[in-house]
């Protein structure tokens, strides 16, 4: 398996931008997170999804924020409008969950600058 | 709430030397806790993780961690560092969440430096 794809890499874009960030999980996995990391903050998680449903979004900063996930193999993350206090790096991670406690999988990131 | 230290921000070890990174964690209940290794520009990538049993986990890349239930403790260990061990280290607990999976809080990490 590819392990968990996130597009684009990097993300330059100016205050005030639509951003949407993209996330494929591993195959088979059926929870879904979606964590930013900052220097000040560190590594926190903003939602995660489990059978495609949105379950705890109480991480997520602003009504700015919204994330979407239409199937098993899809997800996105949508700032809008964009601001510089979003620049971070943003995880995907996936995992399955069935009879037992597994790891998360992260995605090399997205590394999204807001001028 | 959960919660996770690790009260070193940088470490410098040389090559061959062995190495131990600190973790705190707490939880009210049992834990369920994680090693990650982050290098530039790169994703999370899982060492080792307990759930329960043996308190001595061993992990990937050489890398072993022992719980230790009364220090709330998940320390990491490797007896022989190699250059390629320098990276970012995170410790984790993982919280069990509706539906299945883990909902990680993470430490601040820990900077390894490596010198030849």
């Amino acid at each position: 398996d590819a392990g968990v794809i996130q597009s684009p890499r990097h993300e330059v874009t100016e205050m005030g931008q639509e951003v949407t960030l993209r996330c494929k999980p591993i195959s088979g996995h059926n929870s879904l997170f979606w964590y930013r990391q900052t220097m000040m903050r560190g590594l926190e998680l903003l939602i995660y999804f489990n059978n495609n449903v949105p379950i705890d979004d109480s991480g997520m900063p602003e009504d700015r924020f919204s994330a979407k996930m239409p199937n098993a193999s899809f997800s996105t993350l949508k700032i809008q409008p964009s601001e510089p206090r979003d620049s971070a790096v943003y995880f995907c991670a996936s995992s399955h969950h069935q009879g037992g406690n597994t790891e998360a999988f992260f995605g090399q990131g997205t590394r999204l600058t807001v001028v | 709430a959960q919660s996770v230290t690790q009260p070193d921000i940088h470490i410098t070890v040389s090559e061959g030397a062995s190495l131990e990174l600190r973790c705190n964690y707490s939880y009210g209940a049992t834990p369920y806790l994680f090693w990650y290794v982050q290098s530039p520009g790169q994703g999370l990538q899982l060492l080792l993780k307990y759930f329960s049993g043996d308190t001595l986990v061993q992990g990937i890349k050489g890398f072993e961690a022992e719980f230790k239930r009364s220090q709330s403790s998940f320390n990491l260990r490797k007896p022989s560092v190699h250059w390629s061990d320098a990276a970012e280290y995170f410790c984790a607990v993982g919280v069990g969440l509706t539906g299945g999976g883990n909902k990680l809080t993470f430490g601040t990490g820990t900077q390894l430096k490596v010198e030849l």
